[in-house]
């Protein structure tokens, strides 16, 4: 069975860090890129980042670029997303999401999400 | 930035059909997909490449996209189909979701 279980959310203070993982299992991990989708209270989803299979292609919503950081490591079956300097505005579930597609391009589509990973930015 | 604009709410009444629009710049020239959210879930992937169906999702969910307009149909609507729908493309090196569209079966 294909699982994405997200995991690393909480409280933290504005202008803080956080590392949310993500741990992926049932698929050949290194075949599939993976993305990070953000759900505000209430609100849409949100794409913030993207990452290749192989990991050497990495992608960025301006709302996050020199932020946040996305990595995978093949030999753990494992996304992260470093994210640092944090807003208010940075409340959110945070979900990671597979691609059907080895690298982010114009077919990607998400077709396993994880249940999300809250993240509570707040003083 | 790219942008994709879906209405706000749709309503349909049960076995009727269900337009969900998304529209975008010669959007047409790119490819759509669509998820659905129930409340408190993940989203479902329900189409992608506009018209091609996953695994397990009911041939009464199709989906067009031609000009600036992306259209997801949903035929014999049914109460259990009541929830959020979002469209999605790729643009520029980024994935872009519509805003949503809340779907009321009644």
């Amino acid at each position: 069975e294909v699982q994405l279980l997200e995991s690393g959310g909480g409280l933290v203070q504005p202008g803080g860090s956080l590392r949310v993982s993500c741990a992926v299992s049932g698929f050949t991990f290194t075949s599939y890129a993976m993305s990070w989708v953000r759900q505000a209270p209430g609100k849409g989803l949100e794409w913030i980042s993207a990452i290749s299979g192989s990991g050497g292609s990495t992608h960025y919503a301006d709302s996050v670029k020199g932020r946040f950081t996305i990595s995978r490591d093949n030999s753990k079956n494992t996304l992260s997303l470093q994210m640092n300097s944090l807003r208010a505005e940075d409340t959110a579930v945070y979900h990671c999401a597979k691609d059907r597609s080895i690298a982010p391009s114009r077919t990607s589509a998400f077709d396993v999400w994880g249940q999300g990973a809250m993240v509570t930015v707040s003083s | 930035s790219y942008e994709l604009t879906q209405p706000p709410s749709v309503s349909v009444s049960p076995g009727q059909t269900a337009n969900i629009t998304c529209s975008g710049d010669k959007l047409g020239d790119k490819y759509a997909c669509w998820y659905q959210q129930k409340p408190g879930q993940s989203p479902v992937l329900l189409l992608y490449q506009d018209t091609k169906r996953p695994s397990g999702i009911p041939e009464r969910f199709s989906g067009s996209n031609s000009g600036s307009t992306a259209t997801l149909t949903i035929s014999g609507t049914q109460a259990m189909d009541e929830a959020d729908y979002y469209c999605q493309a790729w643009d520029s090196s980024t994935v872009v979701f519509g805003g949503g569209t809340k779907l009321t079966v009644l």
